[in-house]
């Protein structure tokens, strides 16, 4: 099966501080998204990366980076946290064989991160 | 532009009652379409896909769902509701060509009465 970690179910943060979201996924997925959650609004793709080092804005990009250094981990990095960023992170991983068109892969999400901006 | 759209938030059905969950996207081609459900606390599980041929898919936990394309709708069934039936259900759709993101819509929340 496949495994979608992230580091925190829960976090509290400030306003102004830097925050790192981890996620993990342990079967050598190419493609990796980092989409946020909010009630009426559905699931929102902030980011996602196809390969290590590569990444690609998604719709909601804004006050938000990434990094990915390794294959199997993905971060999200809220540069200086601010209240309307407080959400429900969800990561997500796919296999990324069928290239870069790939909308047919299944996307396998982890358990989710609610963070409170305060 | 493409988009999804769930038209009901919240459903509320007996327990052994038949569901169907609405699912209508506006796209210019057949897009991909997914149904995935969020369990309370968890993080979303796939409950099935169609991409082509077979207008009724069979998913996963006793649902389906039928692609219609006259009315662009990929609605979710279930003869037989469950308690632990009650989450939320999202509907996505992805392109054909060309990106792997996915659109997905607001979800539907739903509640099982015992």
């Amino acid at each position: 099966d496949v495994k979608v970690t992230q580091s925190s179910r829960y976090l509290v943060k400030r306003t102004g501080e830097k925050v790192f979201l981890e996620c993990v996924q342990d079967m050598d997925h190419e493609n990796m998204f980092w989409y946020r959650q909010d009630p009426g609004l559905g699931l929102r793709l902030i980011y996602f990366s196809y390969d290590v080092k590569m990444k690609e804005k998604g719709d909601i990009p804004e006050g938000y980076s990434v990094s990915r250094e390794k294959k199997e981990r993905f971060s999200l990095i809220l540069e200086s946290a601010s209240t309307n960023q407080t959400s429900m992170y969800l990561c997500a991983s796919s296999l990324g064989t069928s290239g870069i068109g790939a909308a047919t892969d299944t996307q396998y999400f982890g358990p989710g991160t609610r963070l409170t901006v305060l | 532009a493409q988009s999804v759209t769930q038209p009901d938030i919240h459903i509320t059905v007996s327990e052994g009652a038949s569901l169907e969950l609405r699912c209508n996207y506006s796209y210019g081609a057949t897009p991909y379409l997914f149904w995935y459900v969020q369990s309370p606390g968890q993080g979303l599980q796939l409950l099935l896909k169609y991409f082509s041929g077979d207008t009724l898919v069979q998913g996963i936990k006793g649902f389906e769902a039928e692609f219609k394309r006259s009315q662009s709708s990929f609605n979710l069934r279930k003869p037989s509701v469950h308690w632990s039936d009650a989450a939320e259900y999202f509907c996505a759709v992805g392109a054909p060509s060309g990106t792997y993101k996915y659109i997905f819509g607001t979800g539907t929340r739903l509640k099982v009465l015992a």
